[in-house]
């Protein structure tokens, strides 16, 4: 059974600080996907990744296969970066998502 | 326009109301989803549909009944709903055919209250 777990579950941080929240999962999957969700409920996908690293601005998104673990951080972090991160996992025939890290960017 | 619109984006029924959610993707995608989160829990998914037919249903009750009338309109029925079915209701769509291959894009959901 697949499941999927992110660390931490709440996090507070001052405006500028580097970001890490990570991500693991149990299986062997297609893609790795990264996405926002901000107080109103909607949801943004930030990356979908399968291998190595990609960058959006000052989002990074990075996975190790082998580790089954994946990360985002978010460099100079700003308080508009409050929102609850989500990782989820896909296969051919499931996505699981984790239970969501909850971020709090102070000014 | 947005990608992915939901209505309602608030709604409030009686348990013996019959009422409808609707999403609409203005993305030429494939596949539709309808998701539910309820508070303090991850996200689960309840239907897929690819190309207009159902390819995955998650032992949904069958007091929610889903409608793709076509690939860009999904629709979900409610009906004789109970309180713990109150959440927050996300459709979504990806260019997949419903494999999960692709890139989700999420309306901003329908918070749904059942009295």
């Amino acid at each position: 059974k697949n499941e999927v777990e992110q660390s931490p579950q709440n996090l507070t941080a001052q405006e500028g600080e580097f970001i890490t929240i990570n991500c693991s999962y149990s299986v062997g999957i297609s893609a790795l996907h990264w996405l926002q969700q901000h107080p109103g409920g909607g949801i943004v996908s930030l990356f979908m990744l399968s291998s190595g690293k990609k960058k959006h601005g000052r989002l990074i998104a990075t996975i190790n296969i082998q580790e089954k673990h994946s990360s985002l951080h978010i460099t100079a972090s700003h308080p508009r970066d409050s929102a609850v991160y989500i990782c989820a996992s896909t296969s051919y025939d499931k996505v699981i998502f984790g239970p969501g890290t909850s971020l709090s960017v102070i000014p | 326009e947005t990608g992915v619109t939901q209505t309602p984006r608030h709604l409030v029924m009686g348990m013996t109301n019959k009422k409808s959610l609707k999403c609409e993707q203005h993305l030429g995608h494939n596949a539709m989803y309808w998701y539910k989160q309820s508070a303090k829990k991850p996200l689960e998914l309840m239907f897929v549909y690819s190309l207009e037919e159902r390819v995955e249903n998650n032992s949904v009750p069958s007091r929610f009944s889903p409608e793709c009338p076509n690939s860009s309109h999904l629709f979900l029925h409610l009906h004789t709903l109970q309180p713990e079915d109150s959440a927050l209701y996300l459709c979504a769509s990806s260019q997949d055919g419903g494999h999960y291959t692709g890139e989700l894009f999420f309306g901003e959901g329908s918070r749904l209250t059942v009295l």
